[in-house]
């Protein structure tokens, strides 16, 4: 089975501007959750979509927003880039959504650098 | 208080030893724990996961879970310097029908020949 996989890789953009990152989780998952992780502040959870609907979400700011489609792909959207919002952006996939059994399997990251 | 607490080491261990992760929560409603291995570079890559009290076993690891302790470990046997990584700790912290996986800062693991 194919992996989790993120597009693009990797992303330069300058402060002001927006920026559209890409993930198609595992064949047969539906939930999808996005994290963003620095140095300073590690791995922290900005939403999770199932089913096309957003079921959680982290302390981001509204600026951070994100969808899914009827084929599990999820697509985050960041506007308004600020310096800080460089960072490595991961997007991972289950089988279910709940409080119980989650077991999430990443992507390869995006990595985003904002000049 | 951090909801997902580590100590962020560095934890120097000699090859064949076992190395031990720690890991502690705050929400006394939490469910399911996970550990999740990251290489320099690389994503996260799951590893463990637990929901039940007690030891679960998968080759060289063992979670470990105390719900009362609100305390969930890793041990590695036979450490190999191939387990050099970061080892991050998970707790789901979400309700019913919706999860809210919150991560440790991390425990940097280092074994030496």
């Amino acid at each position: 089975k194919a992996g989790v996989t993120q597009t693009p890789r990797y992303l330069i953009k300058t402060r002001g501007q927006q920026v559209t990152l890409s993930c198609s989780p595992i064949s047969g998952h539906r939930s999808v959750s996005w994290y963003q992780q620095t140095p300073g502040q590690g791995l922290q959870f900005l939403f999770e979509y199932f089913s096309e609907t957003q079921r959680n979400k982290g302390n981001f700011p509204g600026r951070f927003s994100g969808r899914q489609f009827s084929n599990s792909r999820s697509e985050m959207n960041v506007s308004t880039l600020e310096l800080g919002d460089s960072a490595l952006y991961l997007c991972a996939s289950s089988l279910t959504s709940g409080a119980t059994t989650y077991e999430q399997y990443f992507g390869p990251g995006t990595r985003l650098t904002v000049t | 208080q951090k909801e997902v607490e580590q100590n962020s080491g560095p934890l120097s261990v000699p090859e064949g030893a076992i190395a031990s992760l720690n890991c502690t929560y705050s929400d006394r409603g939490s469910q399911s724990f996970f550990w999740y291995r990251q290489y320099s570079g690389k994503s996260p890559e799951l590893i463990m996961f637990i929901y039940s009290n007690g030891d679960k076993e998968d080759g060289r690891f063992t979670a470990q879970l105390n719900k009362a302790s609100q305390y969930v470990s890793l041990l590695i046997r036979d450490s190999q310097p191939s387990d050099s990584a970061t080892y991050l700790c998970a707790v789901n912290l979400g309700y019913s029908s919706a999860s809210k996986i919150i991560f440790g800062s991390g425990t940097r693991l280092s074994i030496r020949p």
